[in-house]
């Protein structure tokens, strides 16, 4: 069965401060997602990940996936109070579900 | 941009009623999904729609629940005999090619079933 871990499951970091949320998954797959959540909403796309070696960039928000070391990163640079939020990724082994990391829950203090 | 929505927001009810949770996925969709959230756990599978059938399901989508496509908008998930272990944030999500065209999915902002 597929596992994906997340790490750290909290992070509480200060307005201005770079850090790394890390992805980690069992079994092979290309395909690697993350998302955002808001208090008591949906989920919200922020990254789609398909091949080895992907980097994709968002604002202060970069996430690049290593398929080998089935390993995905999320950088957040400078960070603000508005990235304060439920950070997950997903991983889509060859079917058609999702299954998900627990979260990160990202808190941005000014 | 096009968004799938859900109703209703939040959907209390007493153990052992039945359920309708309604969504209606982008229009141009053509795969559906439903997972669920228990409150501040992950996210998880539920069922996988597509072409009129259930193309995948988890273990957790047992003999109570059923989805449907009632008509040519609606996408359904209904929860025979609720137990409380069902109280959790429901979400639907559509998206246009299904998984092998690597595609996102869209979600829709979830309902709220709280069983008593």
């Amino acid at each position: 069965e597929l596992k994906v871990e997340q790490n750290p499951l909290f992070l509480s970091m200060q307005e201005g401060k770079n850090y790394t949320i890390y992805c980690n998954y069992s079994t092979t797959s290309d395909r690697l997602y993350w998302y955002r959540q808001d208090p008591g909403k949906s989920l919200e796309s922020l990254f789609v990940l398909l091949s080895n070696g992907a980097v994709k960039q968002e604002g202060r928000l970069m996430a690049s996936l290593d398929t080998k070391a089935r390993l995905s990163t999320l950088h957040i640079t400078a960070a603000v109070h508005d990235l304060s939020a439920t950070y997950f990724c997903a991983v889509e082994p060859v079917s058609e579900k999702l299954v998900f990391g627990k979260g990160t829950k990202l808190t941005v203090n000014p | 941009e096009p968004e799938v929505t859900q109703t209703p927001s939040h959907q209390v009810t007493q153990m052992g009623q039945e359920v309708i949770l309604r969504c209606v996925p982008i229009s141009n969709h053509l795969y559906f999904y439903w997972y669920r959230q228990i409150l501040g756990q992950k996210v998880e599978f539920l069922v996988s729609f597509y072409n009129n059938e259930i193309s995948e399901k988890s273990e957790i989508f047992d003999d109570q629940f059923s989805v449907e496509r009632p008509d040519g908008s609606n996408f359904t998930l209904k929860i025979r005999s609720t137990k409380l272990e069902d109280s959790a944030m429901y979400f639907c999500a559509s998206s246009e090619w299904g998984p092998e065209a690597n595609e996102k999915l869209f979600f829709g902002s979830g309902t709220q079933l709280s069983v008593l």
